[in-house]
């Protein structure tokens, strides 16, 4: 697609669930990038996938956050055993590999909003 | 601990004038900064940088500010349009690699109006 495509749009569980958020970002853009942004916060960072090395997972929250990409593609976010705390925007990007500017050539999706009841 | 800072949550301007976003940091080795624009329902996307080397970056009319001794940085837009109402994101980071080196603020949400 044109764009970083995220599913569902919007999910609400109760507390306790587990829930899987789908990225799959642009064709081509081996980098991959979670955030997440609770309300009245910040984007945080969450996990990061370049190719086929190991993920950069220093942002995950908790052992009960977890991410797994599909070689260059989909990416799926997993959060077991929902919180209230887990309530928030959770933000796909993919840009190109890492280099020079990198940051400016993020391309995010329009987000997963989770609700945890 | 937020390392960047939006103090603004909102901000309005009359179509025409100009708007001033603001952003504080308080990590010194941030060394590049970045403002991104969302509209609802979409993700945040890209508008202009800075270098630490630099104190001013402007693309039309956008323009970037960075004080480093104040650990200070805005965003102005002149002349501000309706369709420039948006959530502005300031974000910095040191090094400029590393996806978990990219910090950003809470957001300042601007309304234009006609």
């Amino acid at each position: 697609g044109a764009g970083v495509s995220q599913s569902p749009s919007n999910k609400v569980t109760e507390k306790g669930k587990d829930v899987e958020l789908r990225c799959d970002p642009i064709s081509g853009h081996t980098a991959l990038y979670w955030y997440r942004q609770r309300l009245g916060q910040g984007l945080e960072f969450l996990i990061y996938f370049q190719g086929n090395s190991a993920p950069d997972k220093s942002g995950l929250p908790s052992d009960r956050f977890s991410a797994e990409r599909t070689g260059e593609s989909v990416s799926t976010l997993t959060i077991q055993r929902t919180q209230q705390e887990d309530s928030a925007v959770y933000l796909c990007a993919s840009s190109f590999p890492l280099a020079g500017d990198w940051a400016n050539v993020l391309t995010f999706g329009a987000g997963s909003r989770l609700t945890v009841l | 601990d937020q390392q960047v800072k939006q103090n603004s949550p909102s901000l309005s301007v009359q179509e025409g004038r100009i708007s001033i976003l603001n952003c504080d940091y308080t990590n010194s080795m941030f060394d590049y900064f970045l403002w991104y624009k969302k509209y609802p329902a979409e993700g945040p996307t890209f508008l202009i940088s800075i270098s630490s080397i630099k104190d001013k970056n402007e693309d039309g009319r956008f323009t970037v500010f960075l004080n480093k001794s104040a650990k200070h940085l805005s965003l102005h837009i002149v002349p501000s349009q309706p369709g420039d109402s948006a959530v502005y994101f300031c974000a910095a980071s040191h090094g400029r690699t590393g996806a978990n080196n990219l910090f950003f603020g809470t957001g300042t949400r601007l309304t234009v109006i006609p």
